[in-house]
């Protein structure tokens, strides 16, 4: 199992630009949770997902959209990045509802300049 | 608004030190409290508590919950180098849309 991976690991994009960073995992998790993280600020909650077909807001969702059209991928869309959205992006799944460990992806380093 | 709380947030110590770090928490309809490792890359679990009193431990690290005082402590004993890292603080919650709160996290650095 290669678990939970994302794609591209860098990227810098220009004030505007649009792009979609790639999560899938192939553990067949039920839940996938998109966070971001800025230096000495833990982790922040983006969107989750409990399912195919099913989105809810975290913490931070502006400037953001997913979708969950297969239990295996969920992507995370930047409409118009703004130098507020340079972060670290890590991706993560759970197995279902009875289960509390969420395995992460690797991360992708976003500049927006 | 659930709320996690870790300090120090950062902490220099010599190789074999002992080191306590601090995660305080409120949130409702607490289900577990979870430590995580990270090291320049992804965070990878370390332990999850569910039950006041009973400590967890792996080798060097051991960590326990007290729901009461809604605190838990990650001990790291006889640090080394290899143990610099931010460890990440986190809380879940029950329900159907159950997610995790993290803390800010806590730099640990072990100078040899």
């Amino acid at each position: 199992n290669a678990g939970v991976t994302q794609t591209p690991k860098f990227r810098i994009l220009k004030i505007g630009q649009s792009m979609t960073l790639q999560c899938t995992q192939d553990m067949n998790h039920n839940y996938m949770y998109w966070y971001r993280q800025d230096p000495g600020m833990g982790l922040k909650l983006i969107y989750y997902s409990v399912g195919a077909g099913i989105t809810d807001k975290g913490e931070v969702p502006n400037g953001y959209n997913v979708s969950r059209s297969t239990t295996e991928d969920f992507p995370l869309r930047l409409e118009l990045a703004a130098p507020s959205q340079t972060s670290v992006y890590f991706c993560a799944s759970r197995r279902d509802r009875a289960s509390n460990e969420q395995f992460f992806g690797p991360g992708t380093r976003l500049t927006v300049l | 608004e659930d709320k996690v709380v870790q300090s120090p947030l950062s902490l220099v110590v010599h190789e074999g030190d002992t080191v306590t770090l601090n995660c305080s928490y409120e949130v409702t309809n607490f289900r577990s409290l979870l430590w995580y490792k990270q090291e320049k890359k992804a965070p990878t679990f370390l332990f999850m508590l569910t039950s006041s009193g009973i400590e967890k431990k792996s080798g060097r690290l051991s960590s326990i919950l007290d729901k009461k005082e809604l605190f838990s402590i990650l001990n790291i004993t006889a640090t080394q180098t290899g143990d610099s890292a931010i460890y990440l603080c986190a809380v879940s919650t029950t329900g159907a849309n159950s997610k995790l709160t993290f803390g800010k996290g806590i730099t640990l650095s072990v100078r040899p």
